[in-house]
């Protein structure tokens, strides 16, 4: 149980276009997502949380207009990354959790590279 | 603000010994502590977890960690490392009452046979 799948696995892109990511939790109701950016060999960092029916929350120096989070039903929210640029390449991953609040179920990420 | 230490940003041990990972993390008020394990081209697993009760807390793979507040850590440990360990290793913390996560950098863990 407990499983998060994203769409894409991997993903390039041309400088300037749009490119949306999709996180899914398959087998469990998902009230909020978080989403996580990760550099090579550093960590995970939180760029912004979502509620099922409300606006993302940033974390601060997260561009809201450049990544557009939609988290329109309780097992689907989207990343939008908008108009990307190559220092937007990076590993891109999504967490899920349910009822149980202290504990978020990770998506396998993906990868955008973008030229 | 909350912020994670990971000691040792890689780690080798030979198969059957002990593997130690140790965390500190800094937090105004005891947080909820996590440790997670990422392998090649996969999501990160949940391992173990500890929010209230008992300190040492039991998890997956035969992993196990030990909260001390007072030495504001929760060090990961299993007695006998396997092949099959040979992954990156994430602590995190959250507060109680937003659950967000911050990460520690991570600790790559290898196994010589």
């Amino acid at each position: 149980g407990a499983v998060v799948s994203q769409h894409p696995s991997w993903v390039i892109c041309k400088s300037g276009t749009s490119v949306k990511i999709e996180c899914r939790s398959l087998d469990f109701q998902a009230t909020t997502m978080f989403w996580y950016r990760q550099f090579p060999k550093q960590s995970l960092m939180l760029m912004a949380t979502s509620n099922e029916g409300s606006k993302a929350t940033y974390e601060q120096g997260v561009e809201k207009d450049k990544f557009l989070i939609n988290h329109a039903s309780l097992t689907l929210s989207t990343l939008t990354v908008t108009s990307a640029h190559p220092e937007d390449s990076s590993f891109y991953i999504c967490s899920a959790s349910g009822l149980l609040k202290d504990t978020q179920y990770f998506g396998p990420g993906t990868r955008l590279t973008v030229l | 603000a909350q912020s994670v230490t990971q000691l040792g940003s890689h780690v080798s041990v030979s198969e059957g010994a002990l593997v130690l990972l140790r965390c500190n993390y800094s937090s105004s008020v005891p947080p909820y502590l996590f440790w997670y394990v990422q392998y090649p081209n996969q999501g990160l697993q949940l391992l173990l977890k500890y929010t209230t009760g008992a300190t040492l807390v039991k998890g997956i793979n035969g992993f196990e960690a030990e909260f001390k507040k007072s030495e504001t850590s929760f060090h990961l440990t299993k007695p006998s490392a396997h092949m099959s360990d040979a992954a990156e290793y994430f602590c995190a913390v959250s507060p109680e009452d937003d659950y967000k996560l911050s990460f520690g950098a991570g600790t790559t863990v290898t196994v010589r046979a």
